[in-house]
């Protein structure tokens, strides 16, 4: 069965520094999405991706993150410079686009950010 | 989107159906009830989706209201892989959408 998948499971960096999580949705997918869980928190939506365009992102997607889709596998997200608040488990989702409210994201396994 | 409400936890002893319960009283005719559930700090977890009529998939069963005020999803005989929080999501349109998540019911499967 089609999974996304993200790397890596865990990165380690050191406040201030760039760091680029990367994903690759399911391959016949048009819509993708970042989301991120603070531990104990609820997940929360950052943006989501059609057309090479980001169609809607919340307050927490400030300039200090962008999204790329690279080439015609991968989907990043870049934290330019990441601050402690940062922290957080990030999942990458994908959907396939249908009309009518039908339309499914599946989730990534996500990707441990821990900035020290 | 409607707001959804989910008790914090529930319990449910393994092999037995867990029933867990939603209210989204404020729902409108075009959106969806979608269930998620995430297991430990893993991805959260497609599981089922409805707008009015009942619906039954590997995994779960899904009832609907008829004033589609509230919404149940069954899992006929859990196992104690079940255990995880699972989350009640109304969503409306088409194309790229947002996914709300709340806090969920955090179900224990018991031995």
């Amino acid at each position: 069965e089609p999974e996304v998948t993200q790397t890596p499971s865990h990165q380690v960096t050191q406040m201030g520094q760039e760091v680029i999580l990367r994903c690759v949705p399911i391959s016949n997918h048009l819509y993708f999405y970042w989301y991120r869980q603070i531990l104990g928190q609820k997940v929360e939506f950052l943006v989501s991706f059609y057309n090479n365009e980001i169609s809607e992102k919340s307050e927490i997607f400030d300039d200090q993150f962008s999204v790329e889709r690279p080439d015609g596998s991968n989907f990043t997200l870049k934290i330019r410079s990441t601050k402690l608040e940062d922290s957080a488990m990030y999942f990458c989702a994908s959907s396939f686009g249908l009309a009518g409210g039908l339309d499914t994201q599946y989730f990534g396994p996500g990707t441990r950010l821990t900035v020290l | 989107d409607a707001k959804t409400t989910q008790p914090p936890s529930m319990d449910c002893a393994e092999g037995r159906a867990a029933n867990l319960p939603c209210n989204h009283s404020t729902i409108s005719g075009n959106e969806y009830v979608y269930w998620y559930r995430q297991i430990h700090s893993q991805g959260p977890q497609y599981i089922i989706h409805g707008l009015k009529n009942n619906e039954t998939n590997e995994m779960a069963s899904l009832i609907i209201t008829e004033d589609r005020k509230s919404s149940t999803l069954i899992l006929p005989h859990a196992t104690l892989r079940d255990t995880a929080v699972y989350y009640c999501i109304v969503v409306s349109g088409a194309g790229s959408y947002q996914l709300t998540f709340g806090k969920g019911t955090k179900l224990s499967v018991i031995p």
